[in-house]
């Protein structure tokens, strides 16, 4: 079965700072990896993803991560924090979902990472 | 494109009624569906995959009978959550995907709230 360890529940960095989120997964065969954010109430927006090309992917609102095989992680940033950045994020990786007729793909999500942006 | 709702987004039912949480991909055909389920400040749980036209395949730990999932068409999935008790509050999230496709695209959730 596959995993994801994000390291530290809670980040809290100042406006403009580094944003560098933690991301560590476990698969048996070459992932697909996941990072979403989800704002107070609300359902998950896809931020980038990674499917086995290139290994540093940008995604939307300035964020970026890099696939790191050797280190099997994933891990999350974005050069300088804006207020609108504060969230909670899931980093993500996907199997095989089964099942008749199915041919997607189930998520196992880590336990979330809640960015805090300090004025 | 790839836009998923949910309705209703709020629910607040006695204890012992039953709630029914529906799902539509509003601009594509979503041959997958997926239902979650998300604790206060908790990762998300999936309970259930669901393939339009079978039956749903259920998580470990998660009662069948208690959570009845329809996919009766390439739009729309439903979730009901029988006699439900004060335990089962709780924030519903579901997905659907295009079949071959490893993404999901989620819902904006519906907060379940039973007293």
């Amino acid at each position: 079965a596959q995993s994801v360890t994000q390291l530290g529940s809670h980040v809290s960095v100042s406006e403009g700072a580094l944003v560098l989120l933690r991301c560590n997964y476990s698969s048996s065969v070459p992932p697909y990896l996941f990072w979403y954010v989800q704002y107070p109430n609300q359902g998950l927006q896809l931020l980038l993803k990674y499917t086995s090309a290139a290994t540093l992917v940008k995604g939307i609102n300035g964020f970026e991560a890099e696939f790191k095989k050797s280190e099997t992680s994933f891990h999350l940033t974005k050069p300088s924090a804006h207020m609108s950045d504060a969230a909670e994020y899931f980093c993500a990786v996907s199997e095989p979902a089964g099942g008749s007729g199915g041919s997607n793909y189930k998520l196992t999500f880590g336990k979330g990472t809640l960015l805090t942006v300090n004025p | 494109g790839a836009v998923v709702s949910q309705h209703p987004s709020r629910v607040i039912c006695k204890s012992g009624t039953s709630v029914k949480i529906e799902c539509r991909s509003l601009d594509f055909q979503a041959t997958t569906m997926f239902w979650y389920r998300q604790f206060p400040k908790k990762s998300l749980m999936l309970m259930a995959t669901s393939n339009e036209g079978s039956k749903a395949t259920y998580e470990q730990g998660v009662e069948k009978d208690k959570f009845l999932i329809n996919h009766a068409s390439l739009t729309l999935s439903t979730l009901t959550v029988t006699s439900a008790h004060p335990e089962d509050s709780s924030f519903y999230i579901c997905s659907a995907a295009r079949k071959g496709y490893n993404e999901q695209f989620f819902g904006p959730g519906t907060r379940l709230t039973v007293l």
